[in-house]
């Protein structure tokens, strides 16, 4: 069965520092999603991403954050310096569509990047 | 502003017995809901969904009841097994939105064996 595919699994961090998270989203899916969760929290939603492009993002998606595909396979989460509040589980997904029109638009999430910032 | 919600922050029940999980939202425009279950470790699995016009879904052992009127939905499981302990969410999307899942707190669910 497909699946999303993120790595780290645990990125440790000092603060200030810049760090990537990796995502490998399912190999037909057209649109792209991060989303966090601090640990205890909800899920929140940080940016979706589709042709190359960003959809919509989040009050939390500052200018700390970008997102890019580099390649046909990859899909990252930058952040240019991480702070303490940035510590959290980050979770990438992907679906074959946009919204809730089918079951083709479900959202598959990945395990999940631990992100510990020191 | 919208906002999803649940009543209880966790919920003990006996194995074999039936589970029921409940959500509060709060923009009645909201058209679309989603059940998400995360286990210890994992991603938001997709349990179920339902659109507002309608006011249940069932599918394998998981019923979704929607009640417009006072805006609350509810998951149902049948039968729960150990392997039902997991966090549930219930989930919409923002206003006009066609990516952005709200999750609500969530509720921890033990089954006891």
């Amino acid at each position: 069965e497909p699946e999303v595919t993120q790595t780290p699994s645990h990125q440790v961090t000092q603060m200030g520092q810049e760090v990537i998270l990796r995502c490998v989203p399912i190999s037909n899916h057209l649109y792209f999603y991060w989303y966090r969760q601090i640990l205890g929290q909800k899920v929140e939603f940080l940016v979706s991403f589709y042709n190359n492009e960003i959809s919509e993002k989040s009050e939390i998606f500052d200018d700390q954050f970008s997102v890019e595909r580099p390649d046909g396979s990859n899909f990252t989460l930058k952040i240019r310096s991480t702070k303490l509040e940035d510590s959290a589980m980050y979770f990438c997904a992907s679906s074959g569509g946009p919204g809730r029109l089918s079951s083709y638009n479900e959202q598959f999430f990945g395990p999940g990047t631990r992100l510990t910032v020191l | 502003g919208e906002s999803v919600g649940l009543h209880l922050p966790t919920l003990s029940v006996q194995e074999g017995d039936n589970s029921i999980i409940n959500c509060a939202y709060s923009n009645s425009a909201s058209d679309y809901f989603i059940w998400y279950k995360q286990e210890s470790g994992k991603g938001p699995q997709f349990i179920i969904d339902i659109r507002s016009n309608m006011d249940k879904r069932q599918g394998q052992r998981v019923t979704v009841l929607l009640n417009k009127t006072v805006k609350h939905l509810s998951l149902q499981i049948a039968a729960t097994q150990p392997g039902d302990s997991a966090v549930y969410f219930c989930a919409e999307f923002g206003s006009g939105s066609q990516g952005n899942l709200i999750f609500g707190k969530g509720t921890k669910l033990s089954v006891k064996p």
